[in-house]
């Protein structure tokens, strides 16, 4: 079967930095994907790791380890709009692009 | 093009009825994908287009589910005899690359 583990939920302080960190067992890997989404929103796309290493893109950063089946979203200088689901998904070889998603990480800012 | 449109964003419906959703991809996208939602888990992939052929479909999606994309543009999806246990938020996304769907604001069904 496929297997996809996030957190359920995070606090964090506004200003600061968190990771959210995503490991998967699945059949087999051909990029992994993080996307946002807000409450009663559809989900928006955050970024892609395909390679081994870190992706960076302003205040969001994203890491791939194929060999340990682990990624992290790190997100910095944090603020209250970035409060919400974090979803980790992994696409199958030969899959028509099919995604294969966590249930997701629920991130709450405090002041 | 703004981006992928689903209507309506909202559906309360009686069980037993007959819904029908419609998404309007990305104009370029060719690919076209339904996924279901439900309150805190991630999206379940439920069907797949490419153009017009619907090239894959989800054990998940019963013989009350059937989905078109009749000229390689919009799709609908269809359910039939609507159970409780369809409420979900439907979720429609369009793609032209590896890298990234797209996806609508989605159709949240209710089933009274």
């Amino acid at each position: 079967g496929q297997n996809i583990d996030q957190p359920t939920e995070m606090t964090a302080t506004e200003g600061a930095i968190v990771q959210i960190n995503c490991t998967y067992q699945t059949s087999g890997f051909n990029g992994l994907f993080w996307y946002q989404q807000h409450a009663g929103e559809a989900p928006t796309f955050l970024s892609y790791n395909v390679l081994d290493g870190l992706e960076e893109k302003g205040r969001f950063s994203s890491f791939l380890s194929r060999s340990k089946g682990y990624s992290y979203l790190l997100l910095k200088e944090l603020q209250m709009k970035d409060s919400a689901s974090y979803l980790c998904a992994v696409r199958l070889p030969d899959s028509n692009y099919q995604l294969i998603w966590g249930a997701g990480t629920k991130l709450i800012i405090k002041p | 093009d703004t981006g992928v449109s689903q209507n309506p964003r909202h559906k309360i419906t009686k069980r037993g009825q007959n819904v029908t959703f419609r998404c309007d991809p990305i104009s370029e996208h060719n690919r076209l994908y339904w996924y279901r939602q439900t309150l805190g888990q991630g999206p379940e992939f439920l069907t797949y287009f490419q153009n017009e052929a619907q090239l894959e479909k989800s054990r998940l999606l019963s013989d009350r589910f059937s989905a078109e994309r009749p000229k390689g543009s919009f799709s609908t999806l269809e359910i039939q005899r609507t159970e409780q246990g369809d409420s979900a938020m439907y979720l429609c996304a369009s793609s032209d690359r590896a890298d990234g769907y797209t996806f609508g604001s989605g159709t949240r069904l209710t089933v009274v």
